[in-house]
């Protein structure tokens, strides 16, 4: 049973670069599937924030594209995101999930339970 | 403001059936049958509960049921139960390799 496991600090400085890591079980990260992290700012929608399949292939958000930087370390079986130049708006619950096909399109169909960041001098 | 339109909140009795609204553009809903609904409980990771448009992932409640017309997709809960009660999310494929996601709606059970 495949499951992600979401950490990092739960608090970054404005201004910093927010580090944070998806550790994946029961799966591997080298399988023939992207990976994706979407974020969930309190009481709001979900946004995603890009995807990354095992060979550091990527594509992120347009309105992030400039601060984030995913990557994958496939010894770990682990996922990577950096978010620069971070601001209040930034806080917000991140996930990471599994992207796959099914029917005719590819979805994200497992998640991890999410990380808080919050962001505060 | 997110890419995608939903209602903040809609409600139903047992038993009764509701529908969800999800309203894009025709770069993302309208231009692509690659449309997801998904279910999130308070402090639960969100759980894929229709894809391409109306097709439900084995082990989702054929109770659940997804359909399309122009830019606006929908989510139907039929014979409503209590459990139903969460946070639903619409998402779509957008071009270019990028998703959007909706805002999401709660649907309380009465």
């Amino acid at each position: 049973q495949v499951q992600l496991q979401e950490s990092g600090p739960g608090l970054a400085k404005p201004s910093e670069t927010l580090s944070l890591t998806c550790t994946v079980s029961g799966y591997s990260i080298s399988n023939n599937n992207y990976w994706g992290w979407i974020r969930q700012p309190p009481g709001k929608g979900l946004e995603w924030i890009g995807s990354i399949f095992h060979s550091g292939s990527s594509y992120y958000n347009p309105s992030l594209k400039s601060r984030v930087t995913m990557s994958v370390d496939t010894s770990k079986n682990q996922l990577s995101l950096r978010l620069s130049s971070v601001t209040a708006a930034d806080t917000a619950l991140y996930y990471c999930a599994r992207r796959i096909q099914l029917g005719t399109w590819f979805y994200f169909d497992t998640w991890g339970q999410g990380t808080l960041v919050s962001v505060s001098s | 403001q997110s890419a995608l339109t939903q209602p903040a909140s809609v409600s139903g009795s047992p038993g009764q059936s509701i529908t969800i609204s999800c309203t894009g553009t025709s770069s993302d809903v309208g231009g692509y049958n690659y449309v997801s609904w998904y279910q999130q409980h308070p402090g639960k990771a969100p759980k894929l509960m229709i894809y391409d448009v109306s097709k439900r992932p084995s082990g989702v409640s054929y109770r659940f049921s997804g359909s399309k017309s122009g830019n606006t997709a929908s989510l139907t809960i039929s014979g409503l139960q209590a459990e139903d009660e969460a946070d639903y999310f619409c998402s779509s494929y957008r071009s270019s390799d990028t998703w959007v996601f909706g805002g999401g709606t709660k649907l309380t059970v009465l």
